[in-house]
């Protein structure tokens, strides 16, 4: 079984809908991130979080929101989708070194 | 500002050819990531480089890092199809990590 899981892997939404991506670890890491993919600019990080209690804002937080239910779930939401959030949405985890970040296998999410 | 200048973008190579990647980053770390992405797929770790002067090899990839010049590479030794991917490097900063766009590799017969 894969240790990193999101849900769903494919997600076709409407302007304006609010959309849930979650993201499930079995690696007993504390640190969870989500990025966002857009081709040509590489990933870039959305929301962080180094432990239950913990949550912190990454480059491009706007327009997002993020929960840590559980030291193994992290979840991203879009309040209300735009087209321009249409992209491949990664989740990762680490441990408490940081020393190396473990990628889920990504949810494409398209807004029309 | 945070940044991560990797080139080229895209490397059309021939099997059998020698290439390399460069990477330069915009602040001081000691931690520089490759990754390789398949299209598609998920990122795949490669290399994770600790120090100045740190060289790491896996099969025909060797990858190195020059804190003092902010510039990592990644060397390939004789190209061979199954290397055709998009190459990511990433710097830490912060307890995060800063992504490079990528290079696309494209390995021809």
């Amino acid at each position: 079984d894969a240790d990193v899981t999101q849900t769903p892997r494919n997600r076709i939404t409407k302007t304006g809908k609010r959309i849930m991506l979650e993201c499930s670890q079995t690696k007993g890491h504390d640190r969870m991130y989500w990025y966002r993919q857009d081709p040509g600019l590489g990933l870039r990080l959305i929301y962080y979080s180094f432990d239950v209690k913990d949550i912190n804002k990454g480059e491009i937080s706007d327009g997002y929101s993020v929960s840590r239910q559980a030291q193994a779930k992290f979840s991203l939401s879009l309040e209300s989708a735009i087209p321009n959030q249409t992209a491949l949405y990664f989740c990762a985890t680490s441990d408490r070194t940081g020393l190396e970040q473990y990628f889920g296998p990504g949810t494409r999410l398209t807004v029309t | 500002e945070l940044k991560v200048e990797q080139n080229p973008l895209f490397l059309s190579m021939q099997e059998g050819k020698n290439y390399t990647i460069y990477c330069n980053y915009s602040t001081t770390s000691d931690r520089l990531y490759w990754y390789r992405q398949d299209p598609g797929k998920s990122l795949e770790s490669l290399f994770v480089l600790l120090s100045n002067g740190a060289v790491k090899q896996e099969g025909r990839l060797m990858a190195s890092l020059d804190t003092k010049a902010r510039l990592s590479t990644l060397h390939i030794t004789a190209a061979v199809h199954d290397l055709s991917a998009t190459y990511f490097c990433a710097f830490e900063y912060g307890n995060k990590l800063v992504f490079g766009a990528g290079t696309i590799l494209r390995v021809k017969s």
